[in-house]
Formats: structure tokens, C-alpha cells, sequence
């Protein structure tokens, strides 16, 4: 067990739907990742958010949207969804001072129909 | 920029052998690089990082894996496999000097399967 917490492990629904995934970091880490994994792109980073702000910004669609709480928890906002946004999405947080790795949560499933 | 190859998408091999899963990497200055494990429908478990220091590094289960600077390389290795090593192998690299922005860069993965 990480220590980082998603849900909901799976979701389906239909196309131009929107959703929401939300992810409770590990205690005391301050960072959150979210990464998209899909069989034809594999492991994608979308964004990072560090203390409450945006720090980092991948290949995360116009669609899609997240925020980090002051709390720490996060959630991504999927919108408008297409049947190419069925994946796994993966949370990570990593704690401060450290040399970067990242603790993955078990991921949320996202079945587009 | 940065990015991970990882040149096989499957690796072959029998209970008891020595297991080799290859990793080569881009990234502009001192790479920090990491292998991460996947077993089926779980998420992401770390298994081994280089950051400085000594060129082969020794992380969970056994493995161990050697970074190698003038070939940009960092393979992961075992000298003896187990059927339950079988799984999703991800190599991942970052800039040493990127701050509070660490996002990895992950490559394509490797499928490990171990025979008995």
C-alpha cells in the first residue's frame, strides 16, 4: 500500500459526460501528479500541482481540468468525454526534499461507452 | 526535453536465469533515473532510483540496475528470475536539477515474463 488514495477505482459512462477523480495524497507530501495510462500512449503526464498551485503541465487536454485543495486532495475533471478517453488515470504524490520518486495510487479506471 | 526507450516490449525467460531489462534514456544535464514496477490492475510500485554516486544501484525484490553514463543507459537486472517477477517493467527519468517540477518521463514499459 502507497499511502495514496483514489477513487473511484472504476467509472463507466458515456460520451460527453463529464467526471470527476479525486486522490488524497500521501500524508504530508505536498505533491500531486496525475498521469493518464493508456495501451496506445502509454504512461502519460498531465499535470502536477504543488502546495494548492499548478507547477507542472503536461499533455493534459483543454477538456480536462484539475486542482489540488488546501486540504491537499486533488481531483481531475474530465469533460466533454470521447470514447479515446477511456484509461487508467494514476495519482502520485512525492514528499519534499527527497530525490523525486513518486508513490503511485492504485488508479481509477475510466471506461468511455 | 527528455524521454525513456525502452527497446523491448517483451522479455522472455526461465525461472533460476539472469533477467536483463533494457533502458536508455535522453535528458539535458544530470538524469535522476528510476525503475517502477506494474503487476496487473495495480498501480505503480517503485523499485529502484539513480540519482549520484555509485553506478549500479540495488533496490526491491532483488534487483539491481546499473547506470551507465557514456551510453545513456540504465538497465535493470536480476541474477536470478522468479516466476513472480513476471509483471510490467516502467523505466522513467527526470532532470536532476528540475526543482519542485518532478514529473517523470516514463518509457513504453517491458512485459516480463518469467517460465517455469
Amino acid at each position: 500500500d502507497s499511502g495514496v488514495t483514489q477513487t473511484p477505482k472504476h467509472l463507466i459512462t458515456a460520451t460527453g459526460q463529464r467526471v470527476t477523480l479525486r486522490c488524497s495524497p500521501r500524508s504530508g507530501d505536498l505533491s500531486v501528479y496525475w498521469y493518464q495510462q493508456s495501451l496506445d500512449q502509454g504512461l502519460q503526464f498531465l499535470i502536477q500541482y504543488y502546495n494548492g498551485e499548478e507547477r507542472a503541465k503536461g499533455n493534459i487536454l483543454e477538456r480536462f481540468s484539475a486542482q489540488q485543495f488546501p486540504d491537499l486532495h486533488s481531483e481531475l475533471n474530465l469533460s466533454s468525454l470521447e470514447l479515446g478517453d477511456s484509461a487508467l488515470y494514476f495519482c502520485a504524490s512525492s514528499p519534499q526534499g527527497t530525490t523525486g520518486e513518486l508513490f503511485f495510487g492504485e488508479g481509477s479506471r475510466l471506461t468511455v461507452l | 526535453a527528455q524521454s525513456v526507450a525502452q527497446p523491448e516490449d517483451q522479455v522472455n525467460v526461465a525461472e533460476g536465469n539472469p533477467l536483463t531489462v533494457k533502458c536508455t534514456y535522453s535528458v539535458s544535464g544530470n538524469p535522476y533515473l528510476f525503475w517502477y514496477v506494474q503487476y496487473p490492475n495495480r498501480g505503480l510500485q517503485f523499485l529502484l532510483k539513480y540519482i549520484t554516486g555509485d553506478n549500479l544501484v540495488k533496490g526491491s525484490y532483488g534487483f539491481e540496475a546499473e547506470f551507465n553514463k557514456s551510453q545513456t543507459s540504465f538497465h535493470l537486472k536480476k541474477p536470478s528470475a522468479l516466476v513472480s517477477d513476471s509483471a510490467l517493467y516502467f523505466c522513467a527519468v527526470r532532470r536532476g536539477s528540475s526543482g519542485s517540477a518532478r514529473q517523470l518521463t516514463f518509457g513504453s514499459g517491458t512485459q516480463l515474463t518469467v517460465l517455469p
